[in-house]
């Protein structure tokens, strides 16, 4: 079965120092994938997304992501964490199967930022 | 523009009960979904819509009820709610049919079933 594992539930990172939340997809076919950040209370939205072209992504807030076809992930990384960034990530895939597109989610990643 | 709006924002309901969430977009997107949010599991599709009269099911259809009449709205209907649907859902739509579309996300229903 498809499938997108993000490795580490919680997160915790110093003010300042880099942030990495890492993102495996498991699909014969490479998918189009994404990051999503939610704010408490609220819904989600995206980061950014990898659709084709030029594999590193650059999207909101400073954060990118590298799509590695060979290693099957999609890493999110910041160099420098702020306060603001304290949420919670997911990172997505949207797959075609059975005639129409898809998207599964990870389970997510708490990121929380140490002052 | 609005967006993807949901209401209700909280609902209590008591085993057996039914009711429906309104899920609506105004941006003119084709496709539509429904997750639940649960802790430790992530998003969990539900059902969802590439158009208007067109719906299938996702991965946690069972209990869930659903119908596209118009691209606007997207109703989810809970047939006899259990304790096991308590959740926070969220509906989202798309623009086409998806794949390299982002999806939009509306702010969410927490519902508590007793």
């Amino acid at each position: 079965a498809q499938s997108v594992t993000q490795l580490g539930s919680h997160v915790s990172v110093s003010e300042g120092a880099l942030v990495l939340l890492r993102c495996n997809y498991s699909s014969s076919v490479p998918p189009y994938l994404f990051w999503y950040v939610q704010y408490p209370n609220q819904g989600l939205q995206l980061l950014l997304k990898y659709t084709t072209g030029a594999t590193l992504v650059k999207g909101i807030n400073g954060f990118e992501a590298e799509f590695k076809k060979s290693e099957t992930s999609f890493h999110l990384t910041k160099p420098s964490a702020h306060m603001s960034d304290a949420a919670e990530y997911f990172c997505a895939v949207s797959l075609y199967t059975s005639g129409t597109y898809k998207y599964i989610f990870g389970t997510g990643t708490r990121l929380k930022v140490l002052a | 523009n609005a967006g993807v709006t949901q209401t209700p924002k909280f609902q209590v309901l008591k085993t057996g009960q039914s009711m429906t969430l309104q899920c609506a977009q105004d941006m003119n997107h084709e496709y539509m979904s429904w997750y639940r949010q649960d802790p430790g599991m992530g998003l969990r599709l539900i059902h969802y819509s590439v158009g208007a009269g067109i719906t299938d099911q996702g991965e946690v259809p069972n209990g869930y009820n659903v119908s596209r009449s118009t691209t606007e709205d997207f109703p989810l209907r809970l047939l006899s709610a259990a304790p096991s649907q308590t959740s926070v859902y969220f509906c989202a739509s798309c623009w086409g049919g998806g794949g390299t579309y982002e999806q939009y996300f509306g702010p969410g229903t927490r519902l508590t079933v007793t």
